[in-house]
């Protein structure tokens, strides 16, 4: 069936590193894919999104390319801030659907 | 901006009782949904509707129902609160062409207490 699979976390950098967040799909179709923020106490917040293979989405110094042929959607940054300690969640929609599917969330603890 | 609003952030209930968590959207969005969210468990889908009056069941609707008597507004109600039901509840509205690649939009969640 249609899924979203994200690296288990905590994931736990110090300032200024570099950040990678795991995502693979397996889906019928063409879907677009997601990734969303979740900070403590608040809901779920777009980050970024791509829509066809080879899209890049960025936001916020955050990027993820749509690759097709490897079914992922991982999740960069090239130095991550304190402020950017959340958990993320990548998911995806099917094309002719209205259901969205999620990950189980990754959460990212940066460190001063 | 989309704004998704749930009317209550922490709710604590007693056992048996009836709960009503109401969600309002102000984007004339189609589609609403109910999810809840634990603790290594990610998001699960427990209803959605995609018109007024109409619902589909998610992956755990059970213990629950939904109301969509206006296309603003979708309602969760736990018919007998249990304590397996405490949890954080998510609403969330998508709208737009299917293919179009809409994104869907949160409410900040409501966490209910079952005791």
């Amino acid at each position: 069936g249609d899924s979203v699979t994200q690296m288990e976390g905590p994931v736990t950098l110090s300032e200024e590193a570099f950040l990678t967040i795991n995502c693979t799909y397996t889906a019928t179709g063409y879907p677009s894919l997601f990734w969303y923020v979740q900070y403590p106490g608040e809901g779920l917040q777009l980050l970024l999104k791509a829509t066809k293979a080879d899209d890049k989405g960025s936001n916020k110094g955050f990027e993820a390319t749509y690759r097709k042929e490897t079914t992922s959607f991982h999740l960069e940054k090239g130095s991550v801030q304190v402020s950017d300690s959340a958990v993320y969640f990548c998911a995806l929609r099917l094309y002719n659907f209205n259901k969205f599917y999620f990950g189980s969330g990754t959460k990212l603890n940066v460190k001063p | 901006d989309v704004k998704v609003t749930q009317s209550s952030r922490y709710l604590v209930k007693r056992t048996g009782e009836k709960v009503f968590l109401e969600c309002v959207q102000d984007m004339d969005h189609e589609n609403m949904f109910w999810y809840r969210q634990d603790p290594g468990l990610g998001l699960r889908l427990i209803y959605f509707s995609y018109d007024v009056k109409m619902k589909e069941k998610g992956d755990i609707p059970e213990g629950y129902s939904v109301s969509r008597e206006k296309k603003e507004r979708f309602s969760l109600i736990l018919e007998s609160a249990s304590t397996n039901q405490t949890s954080m509840y998510l609403c969330a509205s998508s709208g737009g062409e299917i293919g179009s690649g809409n994104t869907i939009y949160f409410g900040e969640g409501s966490w209910l207490t079952v005791v």
